[in-house]
């Protein structure tokens, strides 16, 4: 059973424009959230994190917003550029529950395309 | 620089011929992992360590091994690789359980076919 969900395989967006990547998760044991960003050829690199002890944070042009009551979280990038066209993965970590601390669940990953 | 290196970048192997994967880390990690990525999977978890000597499974650990026998090394051994394990690896690292933050570092990488 999946964990983490990433419902949408790509997105297509506008330069300049917002793009909004969803996530979804079912276990509520997670308590820290990351978004990672891969280029083709690349291994993935952080982006942004968030505890659940928030509900939002920022991060230049990245921000990412989390709803615990419906296990959802989201990445808003303002304004889209070409150059963050990639592969965005969301994870999700049970910190401190479990023998498996640390341990990231990944999704499947969302594909961003922002068009000049 | 620091980094997570990975060998070989690229392999291409037959059935049944032992091959290990290396990972090294020289950021003073204490936990590593290995992923593999597949097309509409994602990554997924192989195995991981919190220390030296301390490995457990991750997700899909069958057909491989790892050893911890150094802080900064973290190798994947396949004893017999199959063509069901083609696929892309990704070694990783990140400090833990101390700082709070659980950034991983990625390796840039392996891509390896078994024909």
């Amino acid at each position: 059973d999946q964990q983490v969900k990433q419902n949408s395989p790509s997105l297509s967006v506008q330069e300049g424009r917002i793009s909004i990547l969803n996530c979804d998760y079912t276990n509520s044991m997670f308590d820290y959230f990351l978004w990672y960003k891969k280029y083709p050829a690349e291994g993935p690199t952080f982006l942004i994190s968030i505890s659940s002890i928030k509900d939002k944070n920022e991060d230049g042009r990245f921000t990412v917003f989390l709803n615990k009551s419906a296990k959802h979280l989201s990445l808003h990038i303002v304004p889209s550029q070409p150059g963050d066209s990639a592969v965005y993965f969301c994870a999700a970590s049970a910190r401190n529950y479990g023998g498996s601390q640390g341990n990231l669940i990944f999704g499947k990953g969302t594909k961003l395309s922002v068009k000049p | 620089e620091a980094q997570v290196t990975q060998n070989p970048r690229y392999l291409i192997t037959v059935t049944g011929k032992k091959l290990t994967v290396t990972c090294s880390q020289n950021m003073n990690h204490e936990y590593m992992s290995w992923y593999r990525q597949d097309p509409g999977l994602g990554l997924r978890q192989i195995y991981y360590s919190m220390n030296v000597e301390v490995t457990d499974k991750g997700d899909v650990p069958e057909g491989y091994k790892v050893s911890r026998k150094e802080k900064r090394n973290f190798p994947l051994i396949l004893e017999s690789p199959s063509p069901n394990q083609t696929s892309l690896y990704f070694c990783a690292s990140s400090l833990f359980p101390a700082g709070g933050s659980y950034e991983q570092y990625f390796g840039p990488g392996t891509r390896l076919t078994v024909t």
